[in-house]
């Protein structure tokens, strides 16, 4: 059965600042890979996907990686806004569409 | 807006009541799913519907019955639901079953 991990549960940094979230998994025959942010009582919101043949994704100030071989994850924030500050998750999917999710990353981001 | 509406946003209901959500998506998906979470505990897979036809039912309780009429539609019929129903309910699409989500913004569900 697939875990997910996410450390640290919460993180408080000033603006500007670049920060890493991680996430660990313990099977590493994954499908795909996912981040999302999600704002206090609203949906997901898809940030990046990374597929299992692939190792990192980018998106503007955002940038994924996948290491399958050591069960991690790490999305990567340059430059951070007040506007980040959301709970971030990693969900770990199979090609049956079942996703495991951890349970998120708070981060708040002071001006 | 994600391409991904859900319907009602809140929704209070008596334990007696009966109720149901409703998910649409127009992003031409063909999977679609619901997921429930629960304060301090991660997201929970509920129901996987693919080309209309289930595909997953995550040993939830017959108190929940789910309805895809068309690729684009997912309901979830509530009945006779207990207080620790209580959470945010929420519906995905991915272009194939496997294909990263894009999600809803969730239906507040409170059982009183």
């Amino acid at each position: 059965k697939q875990e997910v991990t996410q450390i640290p549960a919460a993180l408080s940094v000033p603006e500007g600042e670049n920060l890493v979230l991680n996430c660990s998994f313990t099977d590493s025959a994954i499908y795909n890979l996912q981040w999302f942010r999600q704002d206090p009582g609203k949906g997901l919101t898809s940030l990046l996907l990374i597929q299992s043949s692939q190792r990192e994704q980018t998106s503007g100030r955002l940038n994924a990686s996948l290491d399958k071989s050591s069960g991690r994850s790490t999305l990567y924030i340059a430059a951070s806004q007040p506007g980040d500050s959301a709970t971030y998750l990693c969900a770990i999917g199979t090609n049956a569409g079942k996703s495991t999710f951890g349970d998120g990353t708070t981060l708040t981001v002071k001006p | 807006e994600t391409g991904v509406t859900q319907t009602p946003r809140h929704l209070v209901m008596g334990m007696t009541n009966k109720k149901s959500l409703k998910c649409e998506q127009h992003l031409g998906h063909n999977a679609m799913y619901w997921y429930k979470q629960s304060a301090k505990k991660p997201l929970e897979l509920m129901f996987v519907y693919n080309f209309k036809e289930q595909t997953e039912n995550n040993s939830v309780p017959s108190r929940f019955s789910p309805e895809c009429p068309n690729s684009s539609h997912l309901f979830l019929h509530l009945h006779t639901l207990q207080p620790e129903d209580s959470a945010l309910y929420l519906c995905a699409s991915s272009q194939e079953q496997g294909d990263g989500y894009t999600f809803g913004s969730g239906t507040r569900l409170t059982v009183v």
